[in-house]
């Protein structure tokens, strides 16, 4: 299975600033998955991100406030915007059913 | 819209203790993954399975999946603290977006 990298594990921002996630894997993989979690809770899946075209966001998640890239095909990228104490959260990557260790999110 | 129903959703119990957490889903998958998540970490993936009926079992773990294909139950024989955490299931869609339980979040004892 393949080996993701996710940095930063963690980050404490200043509301209104962005903070951008990075997800690398070992092997070129065509789907990626950004998800957030709130600590001890499900996932809520925030888009698919696919090479060479946008990313497909789900409801409740749009792409000004959530920009990904896909540069290649082990690469992406999710940025969280304008950020305020409510997008305080673990963000997490993934492909298939393989996990990168998450992003403790805490905006003050 | 598919949902899986996950429960219980809070389990406290003693070391040596069994237990079973269930995901019931009207719809049916076509998988189910089962995952554990500790703290600071992303969920790990335990098994897959994908054939109505089956049944697997992993060290002190046993997973089955219902006939029907629409729900799934893990069952842990004689907990032990290090089986402490986030027990998550997952129904896999034909497009790989998975439909995620709420969660069962285990803590054993000693």
């Amino acid at each position: 299975s393949a080996v993701i990298s996710q940095k930063p594990s963690r980050d404490i921002c200043q509301r209104g600033t962005s903070l951008t996630i990075q997800c690398q894997v070992d092997s070129q993989v065509t789907m990626m998955f950004w998800y957030r979690q709130q600590p001890g809770q499900s996932l809520t899946l925030i888009a698919t991100a696919n090479q060479g075209s946008e990313a497909t966001y789900e409801s409740g998640f749009v792409i000004d406030k959530f920009p990904i890239s896909r540069p290649n095909l082990t690469f992406s990228t999710l940025t969280v915007s304008n950020m305020s104490p409510e997008d305080s959260s673990i963000y997490l990557c993934s492909v298939g059913y393989t996990f990168g260790s998450g992003t403790r999110l805490t905006v003050v | 819209t598919q949902l899986l129903e996950q429960s219980p959703q809070f389990l406290s119990i003693q070391e040596g203790e069994n237990l079973t957490v269930y995901c019931n889903s009207s719809s049916v998958f076509s998988s189910l993954q089962w995952y554990r998540q500790e703290p600071g970490e992303g969920p790990v993936l335990l098994v897959t399975v994908v054939t109505g009926g089956e049944v697997k079992k992993l060290k002190r773990l046993t997973f089955q999946f219902g006939d029907a294909r629409k729900d799934s139950s893990l069952h842990i024989t004689a907990a032990q603290p290090g089986d402490t955490g986030l027990y998550l299931c997952a129904g896999g869609g034909n497009n790989r977006k998975l439909i995620w339980g709420l969660g069962t979040s285990l803590a054993v004892n000693p």
